[in-house]
């Protein structure tokens, strides 16, 4: 949806790995952000990005870090995943003056 | 910390009927104002965005807006099953490039 992907789709993983979840956008939009979704909570953002190189924490951000290299790439790391980063990650983007639309989302399970 | 609220759900009307999701918000200095859809396993998808009191119409949506009271509603006229999904209202600050979801209110339309 408005040019954005994902990846992976779905990810199971061990408690301590590194993990990265990568968005990747065709529209050339200068905001990026992380959230994610989990039951109770809603949706809650983790790391965004205004532009190349710059980046900024939401209110989650603990045990993650991002990188912006490219315009069209967004990089979301867990450093050592824990069991309380199993969650749904939803990125999305953001054109000047326009809503931020949603890519489909990772689901991500850390056992 | 900025807060948004939203009727607590879920909501269940019948086909045909209106129905009417309510958000309020804490902080004042909000300057725009999104109701996005979400079905279950799928992504926020922006259905209505507001950004001055009043009224705003597309097709069987209305989404009301009083920054005095620091509130913003989302009515669905002739309510379809197909609208069944969880509703999510956001609010941006003045910047207008991070956003602060409420939780969602289920809504199911029965035929």
């Amino acid at each position: 949806d408005a040019g954005i992907t994902q990846s992976p789709r779905h990810k199971v993983t061990e408690t301590g790995t590194p993990v990265t979840l990568r968005c990747h956008q065709t529209e050339n939009h200068r905001y990026m952000y992380w959230y994610r979704q989990d039951p109770g909570h809603g949706l809650r953002l983790i790391h965004y990005s205004y532009g190349v190189k710059d980046t900024d924490k939401g209110e989650v951000s603990d045990g993650y870090s991002v990188s912006r290299s490219k315009t069209e790439d967004f990089l979301l790391t867990l450093e050592s995943a824990t069991s309380s980063q199993t969650s749904v990650y939803f990125c999305a983007i953001r054109g000047d003056n326009q809503p931020q639309h949603f890519g489909d989302g990772t689901r991500l399970s850390i056992l | 910390q900025k807060e948004v609220e939203q009727n607590s759900g879920p909501l269940s009307v019948p086909e045909g009927a209106i129905a009417s999701l309510n958000c309020t918000y804490s902080d004042r200095v909000s300057q725009s104002f999104f109701w996005y859809r979400q079905y279950s396993g799928k992504s926020p998808e922006l259905i209505m965005s507001i950004y001055s009191n009043g009224d705003k119409e597309d097709g069987r949506f209305t989404a009301q807006l009083n920054k005095a009271s620091q509130y913003v509603s989302l009515l669905i006229r002739d309510s379809q099953p197909s609208d069944s999904a969880t509703y999510l209202c956001a609010v941006g600050g003045g910047s207008n490039y991070k956003l602060t979801f409420g939780k969602g209110t289920l809504l199911t339309v029965n035929p």
